[in-house]
């Protein structure tokens, strides 16, 4: 199938410091992408989607200032913590839509760990 | 709004048991209903989906019918092992790109 790839996997950093998680579709284009956070034994809840060359479309009670998304091309969102603090610590996960015939399947990235000391 | 309601676990499974994940959903329209997994340190995988009432998805031994009837989509496999220990979604779509259950946690054991 068609692959995702987020970067980094892991990420520390200090308290009031920015933080860029990248994803990138690696075999496909993809004019949507999806941001998703996940908390411990928690489901993954979607944070915003991402359209190439428009604004992202955040879910309600997402800050788009703290959660800053750009989708420059049709291979690549990237996800900006903006003056991260230690309750943005999660687990970030991508997913793009890889239209295969008619149907539009969600492929995932692997994730990026998050955590703000 | 749409809603995705999943056994809890964590599930502790001796290998070649029986498996059974419950998942229900809550949605207006015919949505459609997917098992994602989640391998330990991995990314999420779609194990299997079903757009319609009475559809059978089926992957790697796993089933999971598509009951409007009852608004389940409940996870099956007849005889697990230990490479099957992951984290289980049951997630849907409708009018909103997926929605996720909490996911089960499952850990086969030799």
């Amino acid at each position: 199938g068609a692959v995702v790839s987020q970067h980094p996997s892991r990420v520390i950093c200090k308290s009031g410091t920015s933080v860029k998680i990248e994803c990138r579709s690696l075999d496909f284009q993809a004019t949507t992408m999806f941001w998703y956070r996940q908390f411990p034994k928690q489901s993954l809840m979607l944070m915003a989607t991402s359209n190439e060359g428009s604004k992202a479309t955040y879910e309600q009670g997402v800050e788009k200032d703290k959660f800053l998304i750009n989708h420059a091309s049709l291979t690549l969102s990237t996800l900006t913590v903006t003056s991260a603090h230690p309750e943005d610590s999660s687990f970030y996960i991508c997913s793009a839509r890889a239209f295969v015939g008619n149907t539009g399947e969600l492929f995932f990235g692997e994730g990026s760990r998050l955590t703000v000391l | 709004g749409d809603s995705v309601t999943q056994m809890e676990g964590p599930v502790t499974l001796s290998e070649e048991a029986f498996l059974t994940i419950n998942c229900t959903y809550t949605a207006t329209g015919y949505p459609s209903l997917f098992w994602y997994v989640q391998y330990p340190g991995e990314g999420l995988q779609l194990l299997l989906k079903a757009t319609k009432a009475d559809d059978k998805g089926s992957n790697k031994g796993f089933e999971a019918t598509y009951r409007k009837e009852t608004t389940s989509f409940h996870l099956e496999k007849g005889s697990v092992q230990v490479s099957d220990s992951a984290v289980y979604f049951c997630a849907l779509r409708g009018n909103t790109p997926l929605v996720f259950g909490k996911g089960t946690r499952l850990s086969v054991i030799a």
